[in-house]
């Protein structure tokens, strides 16, 4: 079992629409969770955080995090084409003396116009 | 303020060959990770390095080392080069050991020959 599971898609989704990208993730421990989004050919850009069970939202971004299910789920409302990119969830593992993020292999999100 | 940098942007190597890659953190961070991409996966975790010393190493060969100078600055080292160590290594800074929020460079393409 993968530490950090996505479906890569691609997960197409007409402009204005929501998309949800979704993320498991096998260490019960985990205490961060991050998504980042990766542009063809660029570095990851961190997005969003999450701590707690719940949602956080910021501006069209909202994130969700269920331990006990052991899931975290990224939400962008009103979807862009600029939007398309591959989203990157991201585990902090570790232990007091060092930390690591794991990442899965992403989802490649498509917005068209 | 300046972000992460990372020099050089792209290099071309041939087999058994040797590399040093760079990276500056964002200004006060004190902590640096390196990460390798391979195309179509998430990134992976090679070194953690917080106040010059070596926190953590991901699942690499000893051809890879890292050091981190009293700048915070810190240069990755691959000997041996691999036709399979063809990637883009990326660099993360973070204010202290702790990863809660991790912001990556814009990475160095190396391709080997």
């Amino acid at each position: 079992q993968k530490e950090v599971e996505q479906n890569s898609g691609p997960l197409s989704v007409p402009e204005g629409a929501i998309a949800s990208l979704n993320c498991t993730y096998s260490d019960r421990v985990s205490q961060s969770f991050f998504w980042y989004r990766q542009y063809s050919g660029k570095s990851p850009e961190l997005i969003m955080s999450i701590y707690s069970n719940g949602d956080k939202e910021d501006g069209r971004f909202t994130a969700q995090l269920n331990k006990a299910s052991q899931y975290v789920s990224l939400l962008i409302r009103d979807s862009q084409p600029s939007d398309s990119a591959t989203y990157l969830c991201a585990v902090n593992k570790g232990n007091t003396g060092f930390q690591k993020l794991v990442f899965g292999t992403g989802t490649r999100l498509l917005v068209s116009p | 303020d300046a972000g992460v940098t990372q020099s050089p942007t792209h290099l071309i190597k041939t087999r058994g060959q040797q590399v040093t890659l760079r990276c500056s953190p964002i200004s006060g961070h004190k902590s640096v990770s390196w990460y390798q991409q391979v195309l179509g996966q998430g990134p992976q975790f090679i070194f953690q390095y917080y106040e010059k010393e070596e926190r953590g190493r991901g699942n690499f060969p000893d051809r890879f080392s890292a050091r981190q100078f009293p700048n915070y600055s810190s240069e990755l080292n691959v000997n041996a080069l691999l036709l399979g160590d063809s990637a883009l290594y990326l660099c993360a800074s973070s204010p202290s050991g702790r990863i809660n929020e991790q912001f990556f460079g814009p990475g160095t393409r190396l391709t080997v020959l």
